[in-house]
């Protein structure tokens, strides 16, 4: 059975400092790993995609993750926090051989905020 | 290129009444993933659109109902309203879901 684990609910950061969002996965194949950002009233924009090309995913604004199979990790990262930043983290699970059958595993989220 | 266009925005209705959303996809995406965010409850999938056929639904009542018309545009279809069907609806679109989906802003629904 495939399931996506984000290890914390919240996250607080001071602007200008790393950001790191922990995501562990469970899937039978071979995966594809998606960050999603969703800012409050909004819908979610995709931050980032792994697809078994490059581990190290570079994203928009900054984001950055790496998927390490040995650890079924695939944390998001950013050098520095901005205000902006600020922010639902989401992320998702999409299994392969899976016969077709199609449908993301979101984590529960996680809530970044960025303190001045 | 336009995004994915989710209507109404907002909508209010009462206890046992019908709700209708609405989605368009990203110009050439054939498929469209229907979501409902409650408060609390996290992304729960609801329904799978390919090619007008209904492909997977996710763990909701028959009272949730949809389609998907020829040009790729979806219809979401709540019955009997209840009060805990109130929650951001989410309509995303792909072309193959490896490569990600595209989500609209959603339609914030408001059952009294």
């Amino acid at each position: 059975a495939q399931s996506v684990t984000q290890l914390d609910s919240h996250v607080s950061v001071s602007e200008g400092t790393p950001v790191l969002l922990r995501c562990n996965y469970s899937s039978s194949y071979s995966p594809s790993l998606f960050w999603y950002v969703q800012h409050p009233n909004k819908g979610l924009q995709l931050l980032l995609k792994y697809t078994s090309a490059a581990t190290l995913v570079k994203g928009i604004n900054g984001f950055e993750a790496e998927f390490k199979k040995s650890e079924t990790s695939f944390h998001l990262t950013k050098p520095s926090a901005h205000m902006s930043d600020a922010a639902e983290y989401f992320c998702v699970v999409s299994p392969h051989g899976s016969g077709g059958y199609n449908k993301l595993i979101f984590g529960a989220g996680t809530r970044l905020a960025v303190h001045p | 290129e336009a995004g994915v266009t989710q209507s109404p925005t907002h909508l209010i209705k009462t206890r046992g009444q019908q709700a209708t959303l609405r989605c368009s996809p990203i110009s050439g995406h054939t498929s469209v993933y229907w979501y409902q965010q409650a408060l609390g409850l996290g992304l729960q999938f609801l329904l799978w659109y390919d090619e007008g056929e209904e492909r997977n639904r996710g763990n909701f009542p028959p009272r949730f109902s949809g389609r998907q018309f020829p040009n790729y545009s979806s219809e979401l279809n709540v019955n009997a309203l209840e009060l805990e069907d109130s929650a951001l609806y989410l309509c995303a679109s792909s072309l193959e879901p490896s490569r990600g989906l595209f989500f609209g802003e959603g339609s914030r629904l408001t059952v009294l």
